[in-house]
């Protein structure tokens, strides 16, 4: 069975400082990595996904991801924080079989101060 | 382009009704999905459906179910309500079942249950 991981809780960076926003997976096939993000009483937004090639995955709103195999890790970073990315951050993996739903990691919230 | 549209964005039901969720993919996908969040969680994976085919039940009970129309909209019943059932409803839509596509999720329906 495919699961994530998001060991953090909450990541609190200050504004105009580089974040980083972790997770794991565990998948026995291929893995298809996603993040999304939530702002309050919303719904979940696309970030950005790791298919096949290049490691380093760049998305929406100056966010990129690195997927590392052999760490089986894909963590999503940002050179420089803004306010407004404070958010819910969700990580997720679809494996490279059977049917194609997503498994999510339990949430990170980021806190980006002033 | 509209994104996924769900309906209501908010309700309240009592122990022991029914209630129907419903849900508009973006134009053009076949594939809508629906999740589960409950507060402080990572969303659940519910119901998978593709040209109108259920394709993938997650873990919960028969109280659960959905259908998909011709135009490839969605509802999510959910009968005999419980406490429990309080969550944030997610549809989810992507042009196929391809585990390299974008999924993209709507604004949810918030229901709760008293």
């Amino acid at each position: 069975a495919q699961s994530v991981a998001q060991p953090e809780d909450q990541v609190n960076v200050a504004e105009g400082n580089p974040l980083t926003v972790k997770c794991t997976y565990s998948v026995s096939g291929n893995p298809y990595l996603f993040w999304y993000v939530q702002y309050p009483n919303r719904g979940l937004q696309f970030l950005l996904k790791y298919i096949t090639g290049d490691n380093l995955v760049k998305g929406s709103y100056g966010f990129e991801a690195e997927f590392n195999k052999s760490q089986t890790s894909f963590h999503l970073k940002k050179p420089s924080a803004l306010v407004s990315d404070s958010a819910l951050y969700f990580c997720a993996v679809r494996e490279g079989s059977g049917y194609s739903t997503l498994t999510f990691g339990k949430g990170t919230m980021l806190l980006v101060s002033p | 382009d509209a994104g996924v549209t769900q309906s209501p964005t908010h309700l309240i039901k009592t122990r022991g009704q029914q209630v129907t969720l419903r849900c508009s993919p973006i134009s053009g996908h076949k594939s809508v999905s629906w999740y589960q969040q409950v507060l402080g969680q990572g969303p659940q994976f519910i119901f998978q459906y593709y040209e109108k085919e259920e394709r993938g039940r997650g873990n919960f009970p028969d109280r659960f179910s959905a259908r998909q129309f011709p135009n490839y909209s969605s509802e999510l019943n959910v009968n005999a309500l419980l406490l429990g059932d309080s969550a944030l409803y997610l549809c989810a839509s992507s042009f196929d079942r391809g585990l390299g596509n974008t999924i993209y999720f709507g604004e949810g329906s918030w229901l709760t249950v008293v």
